[in-house]
């Protein structure tokens, strides 16, 4: 079946520092992947969706500066949060489409805290 | 229009019983239901999905069944576990590629 990584799996970061999340899609190619925000006990919230070889499309209210998205394989989307503060602390999901497909496949989630 | 409700935000069942969770949307221009199971600290798993013209879809124990005239959507767990115990969370999407919107999400916990 297709799986979707997700690297780091947690990471611990002191303000104002940025953190690099990758998601691979590592038996499949994605020309579309998404980036979802979860906050404890809540729903999924979509960040962005991220298409190789182009800019993201952010969702209203989501930081374009702070949340850089970078699609640049067909494997390959990475998240950088960057001057992280406490308030980005939170659990980062992506995922990624199989092409021809309805399924949408999630990774395992990067946990990241921000002292 | 874009929103998806889902009810019940928590729901304890006990084991064997059937589970049963609800969903509402309505824009009648999504296309594609799919039902997502995520445990503590883990991503969602797809767990089955639904096309607006069919009104049931049966995968084992799990069960979609879909109103498009009432635009809701609900999932049966048959002979529910301790191991169904997580959150479920249901979706719809606008067009093929685009992206999901997510309900509320549910808290199924199954009794012994």
């Amino acid at each position: 079946g297709a799986v979707v990584s997700q690297h780091p799996s947690w990471v611990i970061c002191k303000s104002g520092t940025s953190v690099k999340i990758e998601c691979r899609s590592l038996d499949f190619q994605a020309t579309t992947m998404f980036w979802y925000r979860q906050f404890p006990k809540q729903s999924l919230m979509l960040m962005a969706t991220s298409n190789e070889g182009s800019k993201a499309t952010y969702e209203q209210g989501v930081e374009k500066d702070k949340f850089l998205i970078n699609h640049a394989s067909l494997t390959l989307s990475t998240l950088t949060v960057t001057s992280a503060h406490p308030e980005d602390s939170s659990f980062y999901i992506c995922s990624a489409i199989l092409a021809g497909t309805d399924t949408q496949y999630f990774g395992p989630g990067t946990r990241l805290t921000v002292l | 229009q874009q929103q998806v409700k889902q009810s019940p935000q928590s729901l304890i069942v006990q084991k064997g019983g059937i589970s049963i969770i609800n969903c509402a949307y309505e824009n009648t221009a999504f296309d594609y239901f799919p039902w997502y199971q995520q445990f503590p600290g883990k991503g969602p798993a797809l767990l089955i999905a639904i096309r607006p013209d069919v009104s049931e879809k049966k995968e084992g124990r799990f069960t979609i069944s879909f109103n498009k005239s009432a635009k809701q959507f609900s999932l049966h767990i048959m002979d529910s576990q301790p191991g169904d115990s997580a959150t479920y969370f249901c979706a719809a999407r606008l067009n093929q590629g685009g992206k999901l919107i997510f309900g509320q999400g549910t808290e199924l916990s199954v009794k012994p």
